[in-house]
């Protein structure tokens, strides 16, 4: 098994719809990472978090510590966004970083 | 402007001849560390550095050699590439280890033949 679990693995939307994205770990973590990925590869950092909700424009992120689960939200969601969204977790006790597998993220218009 | 740039962008190289792909910031980050990305498998961790001179093994160290002798630079080495090696490689860096933002270079795209 996985430390880090996404799911869904592949989802397809229309515009306008609300998207979440989830995310589940099995190790003690000091943060978990949101991450959008471009066609073309670029990897940029969308949140950062260790407890509680976190919101940018049109994208939330919230943790559920006890529980060891994260989601992603997109709201109005736009082909703009169509990417694939990785999250990934800071190992406790040590600097490693472990990735999920990614969702790949369709917005159709 | 805050980035991490790697070089080559694309380099495609035969069984056994030596390679560096280079990674720097601008950005003072401590922490840097390399990954490899590849279908199906996702992102994997192959070194990482806390500091100058300290640098520890990710998830799959096997075929790689990392230095850390700048703290701005941290090259990776394949000292005999083989064909399991062709990949997307990224650099990336933060500010202290992995609780910290992750600033990504734009990726290296290596095949090995």
């Amino acid at each position: 098994k996985n430390e880090v679990e996404q799911s869904p693995q592949n989802l397809t939307a229309q515009e306008g719809e609300f998207i979440t994205i989830n995310c589940s770990y099995s190790v003690g973590i000091s943060a978990l990472h949101w991450l959008q990925q471009h066609p073309g590869g670029g990897i940029v950092s969308l949140f950062m978090l260790s407890s509680g909700k976190k919101k940018h424009g049109r994208l939330i992120a919230t943790i559920n510590i006890q529980e060891k689960h994260s989601s992603l939200h997109i709201t109005a969601s736009h082909p703009r966004d169509s990417a694939v969204y990785i999250c990934a977790v800071g190992q406790g006790g040590s600097e490693k970083l472990v990735f999920g597998k990614g969702t790949k993220l369709t917005v159709n218009p | 402007e805050a980035q991490v740039t790697q070089n080559p962008r694309y380099l495609i190289t035969v069984t056994g001849k030596k390679l560096t792909v280079t990674c720097s910031q601008n950005m003072n980050h401590e922490y840097m560390s390399w990954y490899r990305q590849d279908p199906g498998l996702g992102l994997r961790q192959i070194y990482y550095s806390m500091n100058v001179e300290v640098t520890d093994k990710g998830d799959v160290p096997e075929g790689y050699k990392v230095s850390r002798k700048e703290k701005r630079n941290f090259p990776l080495i394949l000292e005999s590439p083989s064909p399991n090696q062709t990949s997307l490689y990224f650099c990336a860096s933060s500010l202290w280890g992995g609780s910290y933002e992750q600033y990504f270079g734009p990726g290296t795209r290596l095949t090995v033949t």
